[in-house]
């Protein structure tokens, strides 16, 4: 079968840094996304992994193991704006199917 | 430009009655995908087309759902015979690669 795992909450300080991890397990893997998604809001597009590292944009980052099933994204400077859920998937080798974790909410605290 | 839309934005309806969801794809989109989202559960594939043509309907709980898209465009979720059960937000996604973009999802309370 297939598995995502993220942890199903988190608070962090405005200002500070939050690494929010991923682990996976599927049959396939075709790279992994990152999406943020507010409350009562659509998903947003925050990252896509596919070779392993890390692949900066602006206040995140988001890291990649293969070999481990991990990937990571990492929140610098947090902002009240950045109160969301954050959700990890997993695109199979069928290049259009992903596998979602359930995400993981993310609580800043002034 | 304009991103995916869906209606209704929420739908309350009874137990054993059908209903009707709808996606508005971002234009020159061919990829178009239907998620079902629970309070606290990852997004659940539903199925997926690629034009017209739905190459994996693997995702559809049951006999009762139902999808088609017309054009190239527009696509439509029916459930028949609701159950409580089905009770979550349906979203649609649609893409020209690998990154979708989603739309802000139908919420559907079956009472």
């Amino acid at each position: 079968g297939q598995n995502i795992d993220q942890p199903t909450e988190m608070t962090a300080t405005e200002g500070a840094i939050v690494q929010i991890n991923c682990t996976y397990q599927t049959s396939g893997f075709n790279g992994l996304f990152w999406y943020q998604q507010h409350a009562g809001e659509a998903p947003t597009f925050l990252s896509y992994n596919v070779l392993d590292g890390l692949e900066e944009k602006g206040r995140f980052s988001s890291f990649l193991s293969r070999s481990k099933g991990y990937s990571y994204l990492l929140l610098k400077e947090l902002q009240m704006k950045d109160s969301a859920s954050y959700l990890c998937a997993v695109l199979l080798d069928s290049n259009y199917q992903l596998i979602w974790g359930a995400g993981t909410k993310l609580i800043i605290k002034p | 430009g304009a991103g995916v839309s869906q209606s209704p934005s929420n739908k309350v309806t009874e137990k054993g009655k059908d209903v009707e969801l709808r996606c508005d794809p971002i234009s020159g989109h061919t990829a178009l995908y239907w998620y079902r989202q629970s309070l606290g559960q990852g997004l659940e594939f539903l199925i997926y087309f690629q034009g017209n043509s739905a190459p994996d309907k693997s995702g559809l709980p049951s006999d009762r759902f139902s999808a088609e898209r017309t054009g190239g465009s527009v696509s439509t979720l029916t459930i028949q015979r609701t159950q409580q059960e089905d009770s979550a937000v349906y979203l649609c996604a649609s893409s020209s690669g690998l990154e979708q973009y989603f739309g802000p999802g139908t919420r559907l309370t079956v009472t």
